[in-house]
C-alpha cells in the first residue's frame, strides 16, 4: 500500500532563506508527483506536476526534483518571502486495484519570519 | 475568473438533517472530485466523476451520494447527517485524468454537524 510522508510537520525560517520541503512514498510504482501550497482557510493550489519520467519541474522561485528509485521528491523555495507561509503538501498517483489514486502527504506547515 | 465556485462556505447542521453541498466549475474540467479534509486524516476522497454521467466511489463514500447530470455542476448530498460528517470538503476538477493534469480546488465548506 502505497504511503507517503512529509518531514517536518513544520518549519520555521527567517525571510530570504532558500529552503527545501521533503516528500517520501514508499512505491516507487508512481505516474506523477503533484506539489501544492494551502493557505489558511482556503482550498490547495496546484504547484508543480512532476510525471513519473521526469527528474524536475520549475516555476519561478519553485523547483520540485523526483528520484523515482529513492522514492524521494523534494520541493525547493528560493530566496523565501512571507507570503510563502502555507501549508505544502505532495501527493503521488499510484495505481491501486486496477484503480489510479491520489495519495496524499499530511503536509508540512511553512512560516516565513519576516 | 475561471474556477471552482463551492457553497455555502459554511454550515451548522444538525444531526438526521440532509444536506446538499454544492460545486460549480467553469473550466468545462472533464473530471470532478470530492474531498473531506480532517486534521490528523489529511484529504480523503469522498467520491470522484470521470465525467458527466458517471460517477464512483472513493475511499470514504459511506453516508454521501453524488450526481453528475452536466460537466459544470457536481453537488454532493448528505443523505441523514451524523457527527462524524464533521468536516472541511473540498470539491475539485482536473482537465483530464490524474496522471496527466493537475487538481484545481474550491475554496472549500466547512461543516459542521451538531
Amino acid at each position: 500500500k502505497q504511503e507517503v510522508t512529509q518531514i517536518p510537520a513544520a518549519l520555521s525560517v527567517p525571510e530570504g532563506e532558500n529552503l527545501v520541503l521533503n516528500c517520501s512514498f514508499t512505491d516507487s510504482a508512481i505516474y506523477n508527483l503533484q506539489w501544492f501550497r494551502q493557505d489558511p482557510g482556503k482550498g490547495l493550489t496546484s504547484l508543480l506536476l512532476i510525471q513519473s519520467s521526469q527528474r524536475e519541474q520549475t516555476s519561478g522561485r519553485l523547483n520540485a526534483s523526483l528520484d523515482k528509485s529513492s522514492g524521494r521528491s523534494t520541493l525547493y523555495i528560493a530566496a523565501s518571502q512571507p507570503g510563502d507561509s502555507a501549508t505544502y503538501l505532495c501527493a503521488v498517483i499510484s495505481l491501486s486495484y486496477s484503480n489510479y489514486q491520489l495519495i496524499w502527504g499530511a503536509g508540512t506547515k511553512l512560516i516565513i519570519k519576516p | 475568473i475561471a474556477g471552482i465556485t463551492q457553497a455555502p462556505t459554511s454550515q451548522i447542521l444538525a444531526a438526521g438533517r440532509r444536506m446538499t453541498l454544492r460545486c460549480t466549475q467553469d473550466m468545462r474540467h472533464n473530471a470532478m472530485y470530492w474531498y473531506r479534509q480532517d486534521l490528523g486524516l489529511g484529504l480523503r476522497l469522498i467520491h470522484y466523476s470521470n465525467t458527466a454521467g458517471t460517477t464512483g466511489k472513493g475511499e470514504v463514500p459511506d453516508g454521501y451520494s453524488v450526481s453528475r447530470a452536466n460537466t459544470d455542476d457536481f453537488p454532493l448530498t448528505l443523505a441523514s447527517a451524523v457527527p462524524s460528517q464533521t468536516s472541511v470538503y473540498f470539491c475539485a476538477s482536473s482537465e483530464g485524468h490524474l496522471r496527466n493534469s493537475p487538481l484545481h480546488f474550491g475554496n472549500g465548506t466547512r461543516l459542521t454537524v451538531t
